[in-house]
């Protein structure tokens, strides 16, 4: 089946960017995402990636896929406190297998 | 660890019917649950906050009338599709967090697949 793993915590200062990295054993999808979860709120996508791209830049944010090595990683570029939240990798299948989320801490 | 249950896992029905699906967290209680849809080969899309005890959230753009939403207790939440139409066609996914907390997980149901012909 297919795994998909993250580290589990980040704790990083305003103003510095912060990278949430993300590994998974098989994707046959054409998308991978990421989704922000606010406390006590539901999942939100954030941003994508197409399998074919190895990267792609939104506003603050940069998503960079291998492949090769089945990583995939977000940058938040000036990290603010309203950034702080969980982050989770999601990579299709036969269904959506999410990792188990990487808590950013953003400190003033 | 925590578990997610849905039922159906999946459903076929006619068009103009209407279609509950079940969300129960198993062994532990959820004063909060989430609905999602995904239509295929597409991301996740969260239609709604269930909030037991009170009326859920819906998301922009999502119908109210047409989500019935009920969180009747702290282990149960339902999802009516009213009047279904092809187009609600989809996969309806619903998930718990364990707690109110920063470091709580979220566990995910298994889905309920709708076709509606």
């Amino acid at each position: 089946g297919e795994d998909v793993e993250q580290s589990l915590f980040l704790s990083v200062r305003e103003g510095d960017s912060s990278v949430i990295n993300c590994t998974y054993t098989d994707s046959s999808s054409t998308y991978l995402y990421w989704y922000k979860q606010e406390p006590g709120a539901g999942l939100q996508l954030l941003t994508y990636i197409f399998s074919n791209m190895d990267m792609k830049q939104d506003q603050r944010l940069t998503v960079l896929l291998n492949k090769k090595d089945k990583h995939l990683s977000l940058r938040i570029a000036d990290t603010q406190t309203g950034d702080s939240a969980i982050y989770f990798c999601a990579v299709p299948n036969n269904d959506m297998r999410f990792g188990a989320g990487t808590r950013l801490t953003v400190k003033p | 660890g925590a578990v997610v249950s849905q039922h159906p896992s999946w459903v076929i029905c006619k068009s103009g019917t209407s279609v509950k699906i079940e969300c129960r967290s198993l062994d532990f209680q959820a004063t909060t649950m989430f609905w999602y849809r995904q239509f295929p080969k597409q991301s996740l899309m969260l239609m709604a906050t269930s909030n037991e005890g009170s009326k859920a959230t819906y998301e922009q753009g999502v119908e109210k009338d047409k989500f019935l939403i009920n969180h009747a207790s702290l282990t149960l939440s339902t999802l009516t599709v009213t009047s279904a139409h092809p187009e609600d066609s989809s996969f309806y996914i619903c998930s718990a967090p364990t707690g109110t907390g920063w470091y709580n997980e979220q566990f995910f149901g298994p889905g309920t697949r709708l076709t509606v012909l």
